[in-house]
């Protein structure tokens, strides 16, 4: 069972609504990243957090460290926002450790 | 400040080949980490170096090898290839462990072996 699990695999979304993906993940992991892929392979990381809330422009992640779940909001979402959203999760001795990923498109 | 750069971009290679990947980190950064990224497996987490010291691996065969330079800039080894190695291999730096750490990604090398 892997160590980072991530819902929805698909997500099917018109410009403007507002999304979210989840994680969920398991004992020993203190860190998570959110990475996002474009086709043609080009990962940029969107957020590193260990505990509360980031915000960075449309973009919103939120970590509960009791409940071992983060989730990724995309507010009023456009075409240019698909693209692979990948969960990873970093333990304190330095495994890494990756989500399936949600494939996320947004229609116009 | 130049990003992390890896060369080549794309190569072939045939069975039984070795291949070497370069990766160099954005200037100051001491953590390089390497994963391999195929269409079953998605992405899979190598090893990371810190400092010239490989600080983690993942579950890949001893044929999977690494190091890291005094300037940072880190390469990968795969030798006796097979197919199974094809796929694009991503290495990111970051200024800190890449567990605590933001990690910025290069363009990754497609591998295609024949």
């Amino acid at each position: 069972k892997n160590e980072v699990e991530q819902s929805p695999q698909n997500l099917t979304a018109q410009e403007g609504e507002f999304i979210t993906i989840n994680c969920s993940y398991s004992v020993g992991i203190s860190a998570l990243h959110w990475l996002q892929q474009h086709p043609g392979g080009g990962i940029v990381s969107l957020f590193m957090l260990s505990s509360g809330k980031k915000k960075h422009g449309r973009l919103i992640a939120t970590i509960n460290i009791q409940e071992k779940h983060s989730s990724l909001h995309i507010t009023a979402s456009h075409p240019r926002d698909s693209a692979v959203y990948i969960c990873v999760g970093g333990t304190s001795y330095g495994k890494l450790t990756f989500g399936q990923g949600t494939i996320l498109t947004v229609h116009p | 400040k130049a990003g992390v750069t890896q060369t080549p971009r794309y190569l072939i290679k045939t069975r039984g080949q070795q291949v070497t990947l370069s990766c160099s980190p954005i200037s100051g950064h001491r953590s390089v980490s390497w994963y391999q990224q195929t269409p079953g497996q998605g992405l899979q987490f190598l090893f990371e170096y810190f400092s010239e010291t490989q600080r983690n691996k993942g579950n890949f065969p001893g044929r999977f090898s690494g190091r890291q330079f005094s300037n940072s800039r880190s390469e990968m080894n795969v030798s006796t290839l097979e197919l199974g190695d094809s796929a694009l291999y991503l290495c990111a730096s970051s200024d800190r462990a890449s567990n605590t750490g933001e990690l910025f990604f290069g363009e990754g090398s497609r591998l295609t072996v024949l």
